[in-house]
């Protein structure tokens, strides 16, 4: 167990639809990292945030949001959903002034 | 900016055998490099880390060093396990806290008994 809580584990919704993914990160860590992992495309990076501020950003797409709040779990949100946002999506922390990441087991998402 | 070459798989091994994956870096500074493994049907586990040059992570028996000179962190094992089938990440990052943390492509290892 790595400490990193996400929820749900899995989920399965429809085409245009909107889901919100949830991130508890290991106590006392500060960074929080998204990461889409699909078939095709591997692990794919999508944003980090440190102590609520947005620090890194990947190939996030424009339907996709992100937030750290002031209790430090962080929220992905997935709107207008289509097929291909079917993945399993990752959410991952690190201390402050440490030297790994650990990630949470995953939210298996599944657009029908 | 930061990017890791890893070993194609897939690959697949008799139990006992020896294995070795490849992974290659380029970074800026002195980056941290890790070895990530996702066992079927589940999440990322860190398997081992080095943070400076000539450093060795070890873990369930996995090894990997940091040589600077070759930018490399090969993953290597002396005897393999069916347990240890999986796909394994090479990955690096340079700054904590600024920036994301690159993956490797993964290599499937799969071992027969």
């Amino acid at each position: 167990d790595s400490g990193v809580t996400q929820t749900p584990k899995h989920l399965i919704t429809a085409t245009g639809q909107r889901v919100t993914l949830r991130c508890s990160p290991r106590s006392g860590d500060l960074s929080v990292y998204w990461y889409q992992q699909s078939l095709d495309q591997g692990l794919q990076f999508l944003i980090q945030y440190y102590n609520g501020e947005e620090r890194a950003k990947g190939n996030i797409l424009e339907r996709f949001s992100a937030q750290q709040f002031p209790d430090l779990h962080s929220e992905l949100n997935l709107s207008s959903l289509e097929l291909g946002d079917s993945a399993l999506y990752f959410c991952a922390s690190s201390p402050p002034g440490g030297n790994t990441i650990y990630f949470g087991e995953g939210s298996w998402l599944t657009v029908v | 900016g930061n990017s890791v070459t890893q070993m194609e798989g897939p690959v697949t091994l008799s139990e006992e055998a020896f294995l070795t994956i490849n992974c290659t870096y380029t970074a800026t500074g002195y980056p941290s490099l890790f070895w990530y493994v996702q066992y079927p049907g589940e999440g990322l586990q860190l398997l081992l880390k080095a943070t400076k040059a000539d450093d060795k992570g070890s873990n369930k028996g996995f090894e990997a060093t940091y040589r600077k000179e070759t930018t490399s962190f090969h993953l290597e094992k002396g005897s393999v396990q069916v347990s240890d089938s999986a796909v394994y990440f090479c990955a690096l990052i340079s700054n904590f806290g600024n920036e994301k943390l690159t993956f490797g492509t993964g290599t499937r290892l799969t071992i027969i008994p």
